[in-house]
């Protein structure tokens, strides 16, 4: 059980496209669902945390209106990264948890995002 | 403010070479401690989850472990595809934040 499933797995695409990644919880409901951005060789780096029905909230130096965080439903978070530019390439993991902050994160298999 | 640092940063080993990884953490309450293993290229994969302190779970060849103040994962007879980067986090009771903290993570390699 606890499968999150994120799509895509791998985007390349022009600078200034618009790109939209989805998460999904696949067999539970997910509260809470977190999105990171991932350096080569480097930790995860909490971007924002979302909540269903409520705004994102995003971490210090995250522009909110250049990485948009929907949760519209207890099984559904997108980031839509508007407007990407070659700084904005990275390795993008969503993470989903149930409604109690003692249970752990499920993550997502990521998403390798290119911008040339 | 909540702290979590893992050492050793990288570990190789032999295989059949058992060996411990630490996560030290400070936190004001704690809520679960969580290890995680991430492949390169995917997102981490859930392993264990520690409440409180003296309290033990295994998986295959993995255990962890908990006191007060720090958490070690024993990895027993390592295969190469136990090679990963395990990663620590704490999740805290206290000033309301219900974001878990993540330290840097160790990089496990296993030759054969």
């Amino acid at each position: 059980g606890a499968v999150v499933s994120q799509h895509p797995s791998r985007v390349i695409c022009k600078s200034g496209t618009s790109v939209k990644i989805e998460c999904r919880s696949l067999d539970f409901q997910a509260t809470t669902m977190f999105w990171y951005r991932q350096f080569p060789k480097q930790s995860l780096m909490l971007m924002a945390t979302s909540n269903e029905g409520s705004k994102a909230t995003y971490e210090q130096g995250v522009e909110k209106d250049k990485f948009l965080i929907n949760h519209a439903s207890l099984t559904l978070s997108t980031l839509t990264v508007t407007s990407a530019h070659p700084e904005d390439s990275s390795f993008y993991i969503c993470s989903a948890r149930r409604h109690r902050e003692s249970q752990p994160q499920h993550f997502g298999d990521g998403t390798r995002l290119s911008i040339l | 403010e909540d702290q979590v640092t893992q050492s050793p940063e990288a570990l190789r080993l032999q295989e059949g070479e058992s060996s411990s990884l630490n996560c030290s953490y400070t936190v004001s309450g704690l809520r679960g401690l969580f290890w995680y293993r991430q492949d390169p290229g995917k997102g981490p994969e859930f392993l264990f989850t520690l409440y409180s302190a003296g309290e033990e779970k295994e998986k295959e060849r993995l255990k962890a472990t908990l006191t007060k103040k720090e958490s070690f994962l024993h990895i027993t007879a390592p295969k190469p595809e136990d090679s990963a980067t395990y990663l620590c986090a704490v999740q805290a009771s206290s000033g309301g934040s219900y974001i878990p903290t993540f330290g840097r993570g160790t990089s496990l390699i296993v030759h054969p």
